[in-house]
């Protein structure tokens, strides 16, 4: 069974700070996306990666995924309160071909 | 605007009756899922299809049912048999069934079901 795993699962940062989210897997795959939800709200499409290596970058947010030791990263740079949100990863299962299966999610409250 | 559209966003049960949510897609997606979301437990698969007329289980399928007699439509019917109703239901599709390439999946607003 594939398990995804987030940390942290709560992060509170003052703006114009830097982190980072992590986001680990359990089995092979080399297709992993994140998205962003605002309270009550859909889920919106961020990054989609799939290659070992791939980085992709929008805005204050950076992604990156190394499929060899199972881990994604999503960092952020000089964080601003816009970016307050749940944010998930999700790994596509190679072996069923047809599924995704999400982390717990990052509750990331930026304070001013 | 092409898109997902879940309704109704809120809806109220009673315990013991069945509910049907309904998804609908002008997006020419031959996939579309279901998915639950408690708090805390990011979201778990229900069911999905790759194709009209065929469907699969997910991870929580278990007092769930679906059917996809058209590619636009999806619908998910939560029965008495599911213990623990009360979630936000998303209902998302791809383009293809193994979402690659630079599809992800499209999620609707969701719709919050609340069992009493």
């Amino acid at each position: 069974e594939l398990k995804v795993e987030q940390n942290p699962l709560f992060l509170s940062m003052q703006e114009g700070k830097n982190y980072t989210i992590y986001c680990n897997y359990s089995t092979t795959s080399d297709r992993l996306y994140w998205y962003r939800q605002d309270p009550g709200k859909s889920l919106e499409s961020l990054f989609v990666l799939l290659s070992n290596g791939a980085v992709k970058q929008e805005g204050r947010l950076m992604a990156s995924l190394d499929t060899k030791a199972r881990l994604s990263t999503l960092h952020i740079t000089a964080a601003v309160h816009d970016l307050s949100a749940t944010y998930f990863c999700a790994v596509d299962e190679e072996t069923s071909g047809s599924r995704l299966t999400f982390g717990e999610g990052t509750q990331l409250t930026v304070n001013p | 605007d092409g898109g997902i559209t879940q309704s109704p966003k809120y809806l109220f049960r009673k315990e013991g009756q069945n509910v049907t949510l309904s998804c609908e897609q002008n997006l020419n997606h031959d996939a579309m899922y279901w998915y639950r979301q408690d708090p805390g437990q990011g979201l778990r698969l229900i069911y999905y299809s790759q194709i009209v007329n065929d469907f699969q289980k997910g991870d929580i399928a278990e007092g769930y049912s679906v059917s996809r007699e058209k590619k636009e439509s999806f619908p998910l019917t939560v029965t008495s048999a599911q213990k623990n109703p009360t979630a936000f239901y998303l209902c998302a599709s791809s383009i293809e069934h193994t979402a690659t390439g630079n599809s992800p999946l499209h999620f609707g607003n969701g719709t919050r079901l609340t069992v009493t």
